[in-house]
């Protein structure tokens, strides 16, 4: 079975500052998928950043990146700039390519502090 | 509608009874998924559907839990005889495809906080 890890429980940010959240995974498949929701008080789930497992090159959606490691089975989210509105739950999620579940890690807190 | 739409948006009710939780997924969408999210944690896998066909459902944690969608689009979630552990935040995702398109992400609705006294 697949499994996600999130090892901070909470991060705490300066705006306009950087910030890097961990995440590891288990698996034995070779190509997957891999995601970054945001979860706010509103609870509704949105969609950061994805990136497919058989791609070297990391994803990258104008402030947010991912370190995609795959030898390693890890998969860190960098914000860059970051602004009060990215306060949130950060969850890793993880699919594999012929699945549709997703497995999700236990989440980050990202507090961000003007 | 725009996005994935959940009702109602807070349940309270006493152990013991039974609830139906409501998910209305975007227009066009084949798949619909079911999580439940405990305090505190991340999203846990309940069970999903292709249309009508329930094609998985070894996340449901009891035969309590029961879930269904008759004509391909809305779904219910219902859970019989319900126990304070059942207490937690359900979550509808829905995607466009599946398979060779597996790619496509799943939309969330704001969830439906279930509270049992």
């Amino acid at each position: 079975a697949q499994t996600v890890t999130q090892s901070q429980p909470e991060m705490s940010v300066q705006e306009a500052e950087t910030v890097t959240l961990s995440c590891t995974y288990d698996t034995s498949e070779s190509d997957y998928y891999l995601f970054w929701y945001k979860q706010p008080p509103s609870r509704q789930m949105i969609l950061v950043i994805r990136q497919e497992a058989y791609k070297q090159q990391n994803a990258t959606e104008n402030r947010f990146s991912v370190n995609f490691q795959k030898a390693a089975k890890s998969f860190s989210l960098k914000i860059s700039d970051s602004q009060l509105g990215d306060a949130a739950m950060y969850f890793c999620a993880y699919r594999r390519t012929t699945g549709n579940m997703l497995t999700f890690g236990g989440g980050t807190r990202l507090m961000v502090k003007p | 509608g725009a996005g994935v739409s959940q009702s109602p948006r807070y349940k309270v009710a006493k152990r013991g009874q039974d609830v139906a939780l409501r998910c209305d997924p975007i227009s066009g969408h084949v798949s619909l998924f079911w999580y439940q999210q405990a305090l505190g944690q991340g999203p846990e896998f309940l069970t999903y559907f292709q249309n009508e066909a329930q094609l998985d459902k070894s996340g449901l944690p009891s035969d309590r839990f029961f879930a269904e969608r008759p004509e391909g689009s809305v779904s219910t979630l219902k859970i019989q005889r319900t126990q304070q552990e059942d207490s937690a935040v359900y979550l509808c995702a829905s995607s466009l495809a599946w398979g060779q398109l597996s790619n496509q992400p799943q939309h969330f609705g704001d969830g439906t906080r279930l509270s049992i006294l």
